[in-house]
């Protein structure tokens, strides 16, 4: 069965420190992984999309890493600031279709 | 440039009631789709069209429906409501020259059914 997921559920950083946050999947064929940014009451908005062959994206403090052998994925939020407080979302476009099966998501708060 | 632009942000319905999401965006993109999100869930493909014409049917298909009859516009039909379909619902639309380009997704309606 297809699934993304993510790890951990939820997560209370202090302002300015690192974070990195995971996802696990086993959709195939892959045809890419992305990371979305969910602002509460809004819709989502794409962080990074990487294909197979890239193993690190890099979006300002946001820095993705994939690793398509163990099928894990990474995001590193670098000197968190308290806008990062949002949900994110790791999904996994299916190769051959334009299906995307979404993780459930992980909320992260940034508290000063 | 608006993107993604659904109506209404907010609805309330009672039960057995019709009425329709509404979604448009401006980026001239072929593919666009409707997922709703409910907490402790990813988000679940509902309908989705690869063109003016062409719709086809997602993860959670039942109790909706769909048209696309321009590029711009995807509305999308609860038929008769139930209480189950109290969710949040969005829209997405994306270009597809290419299978890993970026989907823009709509600010969401927030459904409920009474």
């Amino acid at each position: 069965k297809n699934q993304v997921e993510q790890s951990p559920q939820s997560l209370i950083i202090l302002e300015g420190k690192n974070c990195t946050l995971q996802c696990n999947y086993t959709v195939s064929p892959f045809s890419n992984l992305r990371w979305y940014k969910q602002d509460t009451g809004r819709g989502p908005v794409s962080l990074t999309i990487m294909t197979f062959s890239e193993n690190t994206k890099s979006n300002g403090r946001y820095t993705a890493t994939l690793d398509a052998d163990t099928k894990q994925s990474s995001l590193h939020i670098t000197a968190s600031q308290l806008s990062d407080s949002a949900s994110y979302i790791c999904v996994v476009s299916q190769g051959g279709s334009e299906k995307l099966v979404f993780g459930k998501g992980m909320k992260l708060t940034v508290n000063p | 440039n608006a993107g993604v632009t659904q109506t209404p942000k907010f609805q309330v319905l009672k039960t057995g009631q019709s009425m329709t999401l509404q979604c448009a965006q401006d980026m001239n993109h072929e593919y666009m789709s409707w997922y709703r999100q409910d907490p402790g869930m990813g988000l679940r493909l509902i309908h989705y069209s690869v063109g003016a014409g062409i719709t086809d049917q997602g993860e959670v298909p039942n109790g909706y429906n769909v048209s696309r009859s321009t590029t711009e516009d995807f509305p999308l039909r609860l038929l008769s409501a139930a209480p189950s379909q109290t969710s949040v619902y969005f829209c997405a639309s994306s270009y597809r020259g290419s299978w890993n380009t970026e989907a823009f997704f709509g600010q969401g309606t927030r459904l409920t059914v009474v």
